[in-house]
C-alpha cells in the first residue's frame, strides 16, 4: 500500500539559510499535518491542512510557513534556520470524511541538522 | 497540563512473554480518539491501533489490543507474545473533538526493550 512520501529524507544546512520541506500524502487523503520531533523528545504538532486550507496551528515560529497544494501535497519552509530547528520532521496524512477515525499515517520524516 | 500520561519511561520485557504499556489520557471533550504508534530506532512512527471514544469493544490488529477503560481515563496497549523486533519506542496519542484535521498529542512514549 502507498504511504506518505517526504523529501528529502536528511537535509544539512547552516544557521540563517532556509530549507524546504515536502510531504506527499498517501493518495485519496486530503489532510496533511507537520510535527517536529527534537532529539529524545514527543513529536510536536507545528500545522495542518484539511481540503487545502489551513486548519489547525500548534507551536509553529513564525519563521515557517506552510501549505497545501492542489494536488494536496504540502511544503514546510523555513527561514533563518536555528540550531535548535533541528529535528526529526514528520509529515502526516488521513483522509477528512465525516464520522471518520481520522487517523493518522506518518510519513518516514526528513532529519534535519543545523550547523 | 499533561493530556496523555506515560509513566513508563522503559520496560525489558522476556520474548514471547506479553506486554502491557499504561497510557492515562485527560480530556474534557466527549468526543475523541487515541492511538498507538510504534518508533523503531530508524525513527519511522509506525501506526498500530485506534481507539475512538464512543466505541464499545475494544479495538485489536493482530497481536496489538487497546484495553480501554473510558471511567478511569486509560488506554493500555498490550502486545501478546513479543517478538524481538517489538523492540522500540512507544507512543501514545490523542486526538480531541471531532474535526478531520484536529492535531494529535503524544505521550512522551515508552522505551520497549525484549529480551532474547
Amino acid at each position: 500500500a502507498a504511504g506518505v512520501i517526504q523529501s528529502p529524507r536528511h537535509l544539512i544546512k547552516e544557521k540563517r539559510e532556509t530549507a524546504t520541506l515536502k510531504c506527499y500524502p498517501i493518495p485519496r487523503h486530503d489532510t496533511v499535518y507537520w510535527y517536529q520531533q527534537g532529539p529524545g523528545q514527543d513529536p510536536q504538532f507545528l500545522i495542518s491542512f484539511y481540503e487545502k486550507m489551513q486548519s489547525d496551528k500548534g507551536s509553529i515560529p513564525d519563521r515557517f510557513s506552510a501549505q497545501q497544494f492542489s494536488d494536496y501535497h504540502s511544503e514546510l519552509n523555513m527561514s533563518s534556520l536555528e540550531l535548535g530547528d533541528s529535528a526529526l520532521y514528520f509529515c502526516a496524512s488521513s483522509l477528512g470524511v465525516a464520522g471518520g477515525t481520522y487517523e493518522q499515517y506518518f510519513g518516514p520524516g526528513t532529519r534535519l541538522t543545523v550547523t | 497540563a499533561q493530556k496523555i500520561t506515560q509513566t513508563q519511561p522503559g520496560m525489558f520485557v522476556q520474548e514471547k512473554e506479553a506486554v502491557t504499556l499504561d497510557c492515562t489520557y485527560d480530556t474534557s471533550d466527549p468526543s475523541y480518539g487515541l492511538f498507538w504508534y510504534k518508533q523503531p530506532s530508524s525513527g519511522e512512527m509506525i501506526f498500530l491501533i485506534y481507539q475512538g471514544s464512543y466505541d464499545q469493544q475494544n479495538a485489536t490488529e493482530g497481536r496489538y489490543s487497546l484495553n480501554f477503560q473510558k471511567a478511569r481515563k486509560s488506554a493500555n496497549l498490550v502486545i501478546s507474545a513479543s517478538q524481538l523486533g517489538d523492540s522500540a519506542m512507544y507512543f501514545c496519542a490523542m486526538r480531541e473533538g471531532r474535526s478531520s484535521a484536529s492535531k494529535i498529542i503524544f505521550g512522551s512514549g515508552t522505551r520497549l526493550s525484549i529480551r532474547p
